[in-house]
């Protein structure tokens, strides 16, 4: 069975350090990877996807980048933390050509307190 | 762009009780929508896929409907319980790779 894994669980940074955050996928080949995140009272969006090693898509200007440097493996970076980048942030998978009847798969999370 | 609206955004019931959670979106050229819970601190769990040709779709105590053209739809959940207690998002997306999330129906049940 696949399962998606996300580290840290938590973590606690200060304005202006790094950030990286680590997905990784088990039991699937060649999948879809995404990031996504949730801020304080509102909705979850998408920040970014990726079809492929090395190939990413950037939904929104900001100041996070993201990496997918192995196929099951993804990465959310940044180089200067803002005290906006606090939320919540979850990684998700999905079958790559994926139908219309085949959906998403998320993990479990990781909360970023920017203090 | 799509938007999605869901209504209530919060919702706190008795246990037993038989609810109905709104969702509504602009656009309504969409691929599928999907149902979601999350749980407090968690990360999503898909519950049902409405595929964009379907009206429906049911699972256990759970039934999902879709109205493309009006751009609506409705989870319904029947004699709810404390365990059902959890956070639903609804997700219209326009194509296959990218979901759109609507704000969620914080739902409480209590015993």
């Amino acid at each position: 069975s696949q399962t998606i894994h996300q580290w840290p669980a938590t973590l606690v940074q200060p304005v202006g350090s790094p950030l990286s955050l680590e997905c990784t996928v088990e039991g699937t080949s060649n999948p879809n990877l995404y990031w996504y995140r949730q801020a304080a009272g509102r909705g979850l969006q998408l920040l970014f996807y990726s079809v492929g090693i090395g190939q990413i898509s950037s939904e929104v200007p900001q100041n996070l980048s993201a990496s997918r440097p192995q196929d099951r493996q993804f990465i959310l970076s940044s180089k200067k933390l803002l005290l906006s980048d606090s939320g919540f942030y979850l990684c998700a998978w999905s079958v790559r050509g994926g139908r219309a009847g085949e959906t998403q798969y998320f993990g479990p999370g990781t909360r970023l307190l920017v203090l | 762009k799509q938007e999605v609206t869901q209504i209530p955004a919060a919702l706190s019931v008795p246990e037993g009780e038989n609810l109905v959670l709104n969702c509504s979106f602009t656009d309504s050229a969409i691929y599928n929508l999907q149902w979601f819970r999350q749980d407090p601190g968690k990360g999503l769990t898909s519950l049902l896929l409405i595929q964009s040709s379907q009206r429906e779709q049911t699972s256990g105590r759970l039934n999902a409907s879709l109205d493309k053209s009006s751009g609506r739809s409705t989870l319904y959940i029947a004699a709810s319980q404390p365990g059902d207690s959890a956070t639903y998002l609804c997700a219209p997306p326009p194509d296959t790779d990218k979901l759109i999330f609507g704000t969620g129906t914080r739902l409480q049940v209590f015993p």
